[in-house]
């Protein structure tokens, strides 16, 4: 069984460019959340999608925005990137809410 | 208040010892509780999950749930050295929200 496969792996960006990252569920899996997580930091929650709803957000900017399509696969898009984004993003997907989380090997981003 | 807390350790255990890793959250409401498993430069492995009060166990693994004192703890026995990592909780409050973590506690297990 496939697990949750994220690209790219791995990203260079510029300052004021903007970014797409994509995430494919598990087979079967509806939900899908979108994480952050910085050296020193926890996970920062960024979007919950369950059959294509944006179910919960997270306190980042408009400039972090994501989507999920009809069959689970979600993206997740930054704009006008900051030096500050730059930073490990995780997607995870679950069969519904309340069943764990199975993560995928994140897209390590780097904005110079 | 954190909505969960976890001690951020390091908690050190000698190889072959039982390590005791403990959570709490302040959402009496809470449904679904998870300890995820996280090795550095690597994503969070779930390796627990408890909905109901009691122990629960998974081979080396004992996850044990308390609502009414709001604590959920994880047991390693016989702690093995590849066992170090950070042990991160996670809590979900209720259904349509969204899971909570704590900052996770780093285990180190000494051979």
């Amino acid at each position: 069984k496939a697990g949750v496969t994220q690209t790219p792996r791995y990203l260079i960006k510029t300052r004021g460019q903007q970014v797409t990252l994509s995430c494919s569920p598990i087979s079967g899996h509806r939900s899908v959340s979108w994480y952050q997580q910085t050296p020193g930091q926890g996970l920062q929650f960024l979007f919950e999608y369950f059959s294509e709803t944006q179910r919960n957000k997270g306190n980042f900017p408009g400039r972090f925005s994501g989507r999920q399509f009809s069959n689970s696969r979600s993206e997740m898009n930054v704009s006008t990137l900051e030096l500050g984004d730059s930073a490990l993003y995780l997607c995870a997907s679950s069969l519904t809410e309340n069943y764990g989380y199975t993560f995928g090997s994140g897209t390590r981003l780097t904005v110079v | 208040q954190k909505e969960v807390e976890q001690n951020s350790g390091p908690l050190s255990v000698p190889e072959g010892a039982i390590a005791s890793l403990n959570c709490t959250y302040s959402d009496r409401g809470s449904q679904s509780f998870f300890w995820y498993r996280q090795y550095s430069g690597k994503s969070p492995e779930l390796i627990m999950s408890i909905y109901s009060n009691g122990d629960k166990e998974d081979g080396r693994f004992t996850a044990q749930l308390n609502k009414a004192s709001q604590y959920v703890s994880l047991l390693i026995r016989d702690s093995q050295p590849s066992d170090s990592a950070t042990y991160l909780c996670a809590v979900k409050p209720g259904n349509n929200r969204k899971l909570i973590w704590g900052l996770g506690t780093s285990l180190a297990v000494n051979p």
